[in-house]
């Protein structure tokens, strides 16, 4: 069955502090990857998306993921947290001429320490 | 201008009333989706419609209709609401190579409803 795991529900780590968020994924070809950001209150907004080509993606605020086949890892980092980056953050998968057919993970809370 | 629109934000009803969510996006997709996400923050596809048929119907009881009159608009129906349909409801739309485009893009979300039955 296809699904998306990612272990930590809950991360702490102090402003300018570096991230990694765990995502790993079991699925039958390879698939579309995202991570998506949900702010308090707010809905779900892109930070960036693997469809192919260079394995380690740039998205928007600093963040970056680095798809990894052999380990089925999707792993979202930021070198230096900002306070504003308190949020939730989702894995998600999607297959090909369906991305908006998404299977999530459970989410990380993180939270930001002054 | 806003790409995924969705009204009300908020909606706070009695058990067994009968509620819509609306949901409107201009960026000229041919796919939209309804996604619910629970009380433990898990997110899960509901419905998609293409091109206003609905493609996609989850295991969702059939007191929840999705109704789309053309393919910019894709509403949730919901009667006879119960405790546990409390959650918020994601709207969604994308562009995917199955419907003859070049290229799949990502999907858009709009801010979600909370939908709280008391």
């Amino acid at each position: 069955a296809q699904s998306v795991t990612q272990p930590d529900i809950h991360i702490t780590v102090s402003e300018g502090a570096s991230l990694e968020l765990r995502c790993n994924y079991s699925y039958g070809a390879t698939p579309y990857l995202f991570w998506y950001v949900q702010s308090p209150g707010q809905g779900l907004q892109l930070l960036l998306k693997y469809f192919s080509g260079d394995t380690l993606v740039q998205g928007i605020k600093g963040f970056e993921a680095e798809f990894k086949r052999s380990q089925s890892s999707f792993n979202l980092r930021k070198p230096s947290v900002h306070w504003s980056d308190a949020a939730e953050y989702f894995c998600a998968v999607a297959r090909w001429g369906n991305t908006g057919k998404l299977i999530f993970g459970q989410g990380t809370t993180l939270q930001v320490k002054p | 201008d806003t790409a995924v629109s969705q009204t009300p934000k908020y909606l706070v009803t009695q058990m067994g009333n009968d509620k819509s969510i609306k949901c409107e996006q201009n960026l000229g997709h041919d796919t939209m989706y309804w996604y619910k996400q629970d009380s433990k923050k898990f997110l899960k596809i509901m419905f998609s419609y293409n091109n206003k048929e609905l493609i996609i119907n989850e295991t969702v009881p059939n007191r929840f209709s999705p109704k789309s009159p053309d393919k910019a608009h894709l509403n949730l129906h919901i009667n006879s609401l119960e405790l546990g349909d409390s959650a918020v409801y994601f709207c969604a739309s994308s562009q995917d190579r199955s419907s003859g485009q070049v290229r799949d893009t990502e999907a858009f979300f709009g801010q979600g409803t909370r939908l709280t039955v008391v």
